[in-house]
C-alpha cells in the first residue's frame, strides 16, 4: 500500500525557532512536494523536488527551505518560525514522466507558532 | 497560466440527495483535471482524474465528473449522498510539461450532509 508519512501530526513552536518537518515516502517516487493549507486558500505549493538534491521554488517559498538528501525523504525547514507560518503542512509525492500521475499525500502536520 | 475556481466554499445537502460540486478551470493547453477528497484530520486522496481518454470519469465511492471543454468545467456529482461523504473536496488542474507534474489546486468546497 502506498505510504507517505510525516514526522509529526501536531507541533507547537515558539517564534524564532528553527523547525524541521520531515516527510518519507515508500513508493520510490521521483517527485516530492511541500504544501501549506489554509482555510479558503486551498493548497499552496512551497517547494518541490524532482530528484535527489534537486529543488525548485513553488508559489510561496519565502521563509522556507528544503532538503532532499535521499530519494525517499524530503524535509521542510522553517529557518526562523513566525506566527504567520501557523498552518497545516502537507507533503506529497508522485512518479515522474507523465503529468497525469496523481500525487499521494501524507496526513499533514498542523504547526502552531506562538 | 492555469487556475481553478470552485464555486461555493460550503455545500450542504440532505442524505440521499444529489451532490453537485462545481469546478471551472482555465488553461491555455489541454488540461488534466483531478478531484481530491480530504476527510477530517487526514491528507488528500484522489477521487478521480481526467486525462482525455473519456469525458465522463468515474471515481471511487460512487462519484463521477464530466469534462466539458466548451464550458471549461469539471463538476463533481454523486446521485445519492451518504453521511460518510462529509469532507472537503478539491478540484485541481495540471498541464505542465515538466517532469515534476505541478498541480494547481482550487480553494476547496466543504460538503456537509444533513440527516
Amino acid at each position: 500500500d502506498v505510504k507517505v508519512t510525516q514526522s509529526s501530526r501536531y507541533l507547537v513552536k515558539r517564534t524564532g525557532e528553527k523547525v524541521f518537518l520531515e516527510c518519507v515516502q515508500d513508493m520510490d517516487h521521483e517527485n516530492m512536494f511541500w504544501y501549506r493549507q489554509d482555510p479558503g486558500l486551498g493548497l499552496r505549493l512551497i517547494y518541490f523536488s524532482y530528484d535527489v538534491k534537486m529543488k525548485e521554488k513553488g508559489d510561496i517559498p519565502e521563509g522556507y527551505s528544503v532538503s532532499r538528501e535521499k530519494k525517499e525523504r524530503f524535509s521542510l525547514i522553517l529557518e526562523s518560525a513566525s506566527t504567520n507560518q501557523t498552518s497545516m503542512y502537507l507533503c506529497a509525492s508522485s512518479l515522474s514522466g507523465k503529468v497525469s500521475y496523481e500525487q499521494y499525500f501524507g496526513p499533514g502536520t498542523r504547526l502552531t507558532v506562538t | 497560466a492555469q487556475s481553478v475556481t470552485q464555486l461555493g466554499s460550503h455545500v450542504s445537502v440532505s442524505e440521499g440527495a444529489l451532490v453537485l460540486l462545481r469546478c471551472n478551470y482555465s488553461s491555455s493547453v489541454p488540461p488534466y483535471l483531478f478531484w481530491y477528497v480530504q476527510y477530517p484530520n487526514q491528507g488528500l486522496q484522489l477521487l478521480l482524474k481526467y486525462t482525455s481518454a473519456a469525458t465522463l470519469v468515474k471515481g471511487i465511492n460512487g462519484f463521477e465528473a464530466e469534462f466539458k471543454k466548451s464550458e471549461t468545467s469539471f463538476h463533481l456529482t454523486k446521485p445519492s449522498a451518504h453521511m460518510s461523504d462529509a469532507a472537503e473536496y478539491f478540484c485541481a488542474v495540471t498541464s505542465g510539461y515538466s517532469s515534476a507534474s505541478k498541480i494547481i489546486f482550487g480553494s476547496g468546497t466543504r460538503l456537509s450532509i444533513r440527516p
